[in-house]
């Protein structure tokens, strides 16, 4: 099983709102990502999470706020969003060998797509 | 520092013809270097990677690509383009040399073949 599945697929919340974006893999993999992407854009990376700690966030407003409850799972905890964070919100998962984790091909799931009203 | 470039911002080629996405890179050390396309309302999906070894590698869809050191390059190549090939494909590339570098995309080539 290659998927990576990401839940809702869309969701429209107001600046005021409080929400969640959920990833989820079971291909064993033990680094995770959050990337956010513009319209026809290039991904930008949020957070990386390796081994369920967090090693890499890209200076991410604290408006964003990641969590990795166990190694299948990820988390993206929504407040108080702005409408330039509208997006196409992607989680990846990859293995992780530690430093070299990078030399792993990512595999992405089909997004959430953000609409901050 | 690192850096990776996609001169097209689109390609177009006729179906049955051969295609041709470029992508430079720039690194202080080994490169590790990546393509991925990605469909209307859809994540990105792997197709290949050059870490080490051959410098053409084969990946999915039958596309290929080939790392040429001398010219910085990773040209993604397919000998026969089909419609559903039309999509975004991004390059992507690390330098193997800095440990804290991370892996960054190019701005994406949207490709259309023409029935």
């Amino acid at each position: 099983d290659t998927e990576v599945i990401q839940t809702p697929k869309h969701l429209v919340m107001g600046m005021t709102n409080k929400k969640s974006l959920k990833c989820e893999q079971h291909m064993g993999h033990r680094a995770m990502y959050w990337y956010k992407q513009k319209a026809k854009k290039p991904p930008e990376l949020m957070f990386v999470y390796s081994y369920e700690k967090l090693s890499i966030n890209e200076s991410v407003p604290s408006r964003f706020s990641p969590e990795c409850p166990n190694s299948s799972l990820l988390n993206l905890h929504l407040h108080a969003l702005q409408p330039e964070d509208s997006a196409l919100y992607l989680c990846a998962s990859s293995q992780d060998m530690g430093v070299e984790s990078w030399i792993y091909e990512q595999y992405f799931g089909p997004g959430t797509r953000l609409t901050v009203t | 520092a690192q850096s990776v470039a996609q001169p097209e911002d689109q390609v177009n080629v006729a179906e049955g013809n051969p295609l041709t996405v470029k992508c430079t890179y720039s690194v202080s050390g080994n490169p590790y270097l990546f393509w991925y396309v990605q469909y209307p309302n859809r994540g990105l999906q792997f197709l290949l990677k050059y870490i080490t070894g051959d410098n053409l590698v084969k990946g999915s869809y039958g596309f290929e690509a080939e790392f040429n050191k001398s010219q910085t390059s990773f040209h993604l190549k397919k000998p026969s383009a089909l419609v559903s090939d039309s999509a975004l494909y991004f390059c992507a590339v690390r330098d193997e040399m800095n440990r804290d570098d991370k892996i960054i995309f190019g701005k994406g080539t949207r490709l259309h073949i023409l029935p």
